[in-house]
């Protein structure tokens, strides 16, 4: 499985734009880069996910380096909520199961963030 | 749209005893996937099934531990005869059966061995 870096703490002010870095750079043409956090006491959340492109939703942007070799996932504007956490996963199809695809998502350590108000 | 329903949320077994976690995933999907998380490391993948099958299961220790997903009803993993090194929080996720690869949480069953 390709692996990916993440640093192992972040801090931030509330209010204040938070980039957290990834590096993946045995990703695969195949591989899916995910994002995830967990809350303390809760069970990962899904955040965003992208292939090529640079991805946004209503949580966060996704930036993909354009060799895909690292990514950085981009909270706009934290807040204490978003004290968690975040997890870059990379997401392959290994075969497809009954018509269908499935990624099974191998988490590492994960960035903590902590945000200050 | 219930989110995927785990219970119970909190489960004390003695050494010796059977565990059995059960996972109601969302509603519509029909990929179910189970982790654990040991205290003070991160999560790992278990198993994953759809209804009635068992597609991978590289992630279960060998013996004791089993999950299924009938035809009606929750997934489930038991567990038999339970040691203290099975403390931890078992985690169900879901997805729906359309490539997505979005996965949903449970709130998770925190299992302690006494």
């Amino acid at each position: 499985d390709a692996k990916t870096t993440q640093p192992n703490s972040m801090e931030s002010n509330e209010e204040e734009p938070v980039h957290l870095p990834c590096n993946h750079s045995t990703i695969s043409g195949t591989d899916y880069i995910h994002w995830y956090r967990q809350l303390p006491s809760q069970g990962p959340e899904y955040v965003i996910h992208g292939l090529t492109s640079n991805v946004n939703n209503r949580m966060a942007s996704l930036a993909i380096a354009e060799d895909r070799k690292s990514s950085t996932l981009i909270l706009h504007r934290a807040t204490l909520r978003d004290a968690a956490v975040y997890y870059c996963i990379l997401s392959f199809v290994p075969f497809n199961a009954g018509g269908t695809s499935y990624g099974k998502l191998t988490f590492g350590q994960g960035t903590i963030l902590t945000v200050h108000p | 749209n219930a989110g995927v329903m785990q219970n119970p949320r909190h489960l004390v077994r003695r050494r010796g005893q059977e565990a059995r976690l059960r996972c109601s995933p969302m509603k519509g999907h029909s990929h179910v996937y189970w982790y654990r998380q040991l205290p003070e490391e991160g999560l790992k993948f278990m198993v994953y099934l759809q209804k009635e099958n068992i597609i991978d299961e590289s992630g279960m220790p060998k013996e004791r531990f089993s999950a299924e997903f009938p035809k009606e009803g929750p997934s489930i993993l038991r567990i038999q005869q339970v040691v203290r090194g099975d403390s931890a929080a078992y985690f169900c996720a879901s997805s729906s059966n359309v490539g997505t690869y979005e996965q949903y949480f449970g709130p998770g069953t925190r299992l302690t061995v006494t």
